[in-house]
């Protein structure tokens, strides 16, 4: 199958500061790519939806000026946590869709975000 | 919107078989998947269904019934590696195609 990769792994931050996360697509192309969120024994909560080349749309309740997401390439997505605090301590979950295999929506391995 | 439930745990033994059931409400169904989540990593992705009947994919089959608002994973021959949540997800067109999860079935294996 596809994969996803996630860059970092984990991550562990000071309250106030910002983290980037990124994602990538290895061996496809993916116009579309998703970001989630997943805390403690919860399911994945979709945050926003990024499309090659245009705005993300957020998921109501989510602040985009808090997560903001920038789509450059059609492998590329990142999600930057701005002025993190601790509750945005979290497992974050990308996913990207195959512009030719619609059916499937591949998972990066996760990025584990503790903020102290 | 959408509605997803599935039960939030089972445990069965090696060798058995353990069925996890899905229900759902939506508006513009366009397919339901499962996935497989062990603890602190992301999901694999497991079946697919958007039309009515079973699908089978060597130990794992996965059933679907839209009138019915109903889906569920079948897992034959249980080995201790499947030991995982296993989560129901739907996607609908009003949605922009974005997939909805469940909160997830935590199935535990035992010798």
């Amino acid at each position: 199958g596809a994969v996803v990769s996630q860059h970092p792994s984990w991550v562990i931050c000071k309250s106030g500061t910002s983290v980037k996360i990124e994602c990538r697509s290895l061996d496809f192309q993916a116009t579309t790519m998703f970001w989630y969120r997943q805390f403690p024994k919860q399911s994945l909560m979709l945050m926003a939806t990024s499309n090659e080349g245009s705005k993300a749309t957020y998921e109501q309740g989510v602040e985009k000026d808090k997560f903001l997401i920038n789509h450059a390439s059609l492998t590329l997505s990142t999600l930057t946590v701005t002025s993190a605090h601790p509750e945005d301590s979290s497992f974050y979950i990308c996913s990207a869709r195959d512009q030719e295999v619609e059916n499937e929506q591949f998972f990066g391995p996760g990025t584990r975000l503790t903020v102290l | 919107g959408q509605n997803i439930d599935q039960p939030t745990e089972m445990t069965a033994t090696e060798g058995a078989i353990v069925q996890i059931n899905c229900t759902y409400q939506t508006s513009g169904f366009n397919g339901l998947f499962w996935y497989q989540q062990h603890a602190g990593e992301a999901p694999t992705f497991l079946s697919y269904n958007v039309l009515d009947g079973l699908e089978e994919k060597g130990r794992f089959s996965s059933f679907l019934s839209r009138s019915k608002g109903y889906s569920y994973l079948l897992l034959k021959e249980l080995q201790m590696k499947d030991s995982a949540s296993y989560l129901c997800a739907v996607r609908e067109h009003g949605r922009g195609n974005k997939l909805s999860f469940g909160a997830g079935t935590t199935v535990t294996v035992r010798a």
